[in-house]
């Protein structure tokens, strides 16, 4: 079964201190990563997506990377404010299909205190 | 500039009554989703309707049915509701069209559900 894997499962940073949330996946044939920010009752909004051929994108102040050959990404976010206190769900695409064969990981709470 | 909205945005049920969760979108978008997510777990796909007039089953369907009334619209229905549908229900739409899979998701901002 295509899984997918995310850790730290929680984490607290300082305000404007940087972090990284880690992404490991086993869904093949890849087509794409995505990275969403889920904020508490809030619906997910995307942040990247990437392809095979892509190994980092960036929105604004999060920077995504991924490396196709270990089945790993991360999501690196810049001198962190409040309002990124959030989960952050990776999701992974098979080859071939569509959006409704799209894998979840259970995210990464990260909360960012003053 | 809704993009989705779901109704209503919390609901509590008793065990065996039936309610319907609507959602619309305004992107002219082809495809449509309902997802539930619970704690300690990733999202997971109830329905989806890839275009206008077709719906299929997705992860966990059991106990669910669902309607593409138009390409606006496309609800969500518990006919007999259980305990164990307690959760938070989330629609969304993308403009996938067959064959690639590069398309975002637009969620809405979700229903929270408690059945009794």
């Amino acid at each position: 079964k295509n899984q997918v894997e995310q850790s730290p499962q929680s984490l607290i940073i300082l305000e404007g201190k940087n972090c990284t949330l880690q992404c490991n996946y086993t869904v093949s044939p890849f087509s794409n990563l995505r990275w969403y920010k889920q904020d508490t009752g809030r619906g997910p909004v995307s942040l990247t997506i990437m392809t095979f051929s892509e190994n980092t994108k960036s929105n604004g102040r999060y920077t995504a990377t991924l490396d196709a050959d270990t089945k790993q990404s991360s999501l690196h976010i810049t001198a962190s404010q409040l309002s990124d206190s959030a989960s952050y769900i990776c999701v992974v695409s098979a080859r071939g299909k569509g959006n409704n064969r799209l894998a979840f990981g259970k995210g990464n709470q990260v909360v960012v205190i003053p | 500039n809704a993009g989705v909205t779901q109704t209503p945005k919390f609901q509590v049920l008793k065990t065996g009554q039936s309610m319907t969760l609507q959602c619309a979108q305004d992107m002219n978008h082809n495809s449509m989703y309902w997802y539930r997510q619970d704690p300690g777990m990733g999202l997971r796909l109830i329905y989806y309707s890839a275009s206008e007039g077709t719906t299929d089953k997705g992860e966990v369907p059991n106990g669910y049915n669902v309607s593409r009334l138009n390409k606006r619209e496309f609800s969500l229905r518990l006919e007999s509701a259980a305990p164990s549908q307690t959760s938070v229900y989330f629609c969304a739409s993308s403009d996938f069209i067959g064959g690639t899979t590069n398309e975002k998701l637009f969620f809405g901002s979700g229903t929270q559900l408690s059945v009794l």
